[in-house]
């Protein structure tokens, strides 16, 4: 298993621009969620899915978009960069339909700068 | 919302010592209580959890305490090792679907 995936390990944009970071998880898990890690801020959850059709939002959810066709995929899309969106984004999953299942599993993250 | 506060931000103690980091919560229906431990440039890892049923859990020289009517837990490091530096995060979850709430995070450091 290769577990919870991201892709890229970093990207550097414009603001203005928009992208999309990949998460991919290969354990079946229901459960998918989205963190922002900022210095000082510990982890913040931006969006979450408890399956595949199904998401919402979470503590710092604008600026960003979600869908969830997939049970493996849950990639998250940022509409138009901004600095304040310079981050190291994670990608988790837990096999609880509603997060409290147990362990979430982190991916690698995604160092973003947006200039 | 749930909010969690984490204390201290930075906690150094000597090698073989132990070291204890305290987190508060703040609603009463948050079942869900796991620790991370990040190192510099990595991923966060479950290092131990404990859910709302159960007052203490231990793992070797790691151990975590909750209580729920103060609602506060604590994570236990015992004989500390030079591997144990890192950052910690306490977090907590509810019953519903919204996630884990993290607290802000302690740098522990081990002196030799």
């Amino acid at each position: 298993n290769a577990g919870v995936t991201q892709t890229p390990k970093f990207q550097v944009l414009k603001t203005g621009q928009s992208m999309t970071l990949q998460c991919a998880q290969d354990m079946n898990h229901e459960y998918m969620s989205w963190y922002r890690q900022d210095p000082g801020m510990g982890l913040r959850l931006i969006h979450y899915s408890v399956g595949a059709g199904i998401t919402d939002q979470g503590e710092v959810p604008n600026g960003y978009n979600v869908s969830r066709s997939t049970t493996e995929d849950f990639p998250l899309r940022l509409l138009s960069a901004a600095p304040s969106q310079t981050s190291v984004y994670f990608c988790a999953s837990s096999y609880g339909q509603f997060g409290g299942g147990g362990e979430q599993f982190f991916g690698p993250g995604t160092r973003l700068t947006v200039l | 919302g749930e909010n969690v506060e984490q204390h201290p931000s930075t906690l150094s103690v000597q090698e073989g010592d132990s070291a204890v980091i305290k987190c508060t919560y703040s609603d009463s229906a948050s079942n869900y209580f796991p620790w991370y431990k990040q190192e510099l440039g990595k991923r966060p890892q479950l290092i131990i959890d404990i859910r709302s049923n159960v007052g203490e859990k231990k793992d070797q020289r790691i151990a975590v305490t909750l209580n729920k009517t103060a609602k506060h837990f604590s994570l236990h490091i015992t004989e500390t090792q030079p591997e144990d530096s890192a950052v910690y995060f306490c977090a907590a979850q509810g019953g519903g679907a919204d996630g884990l709430t993290f607290g802000k995070g302690t740098h522990l450091i081990i002196q030799p």
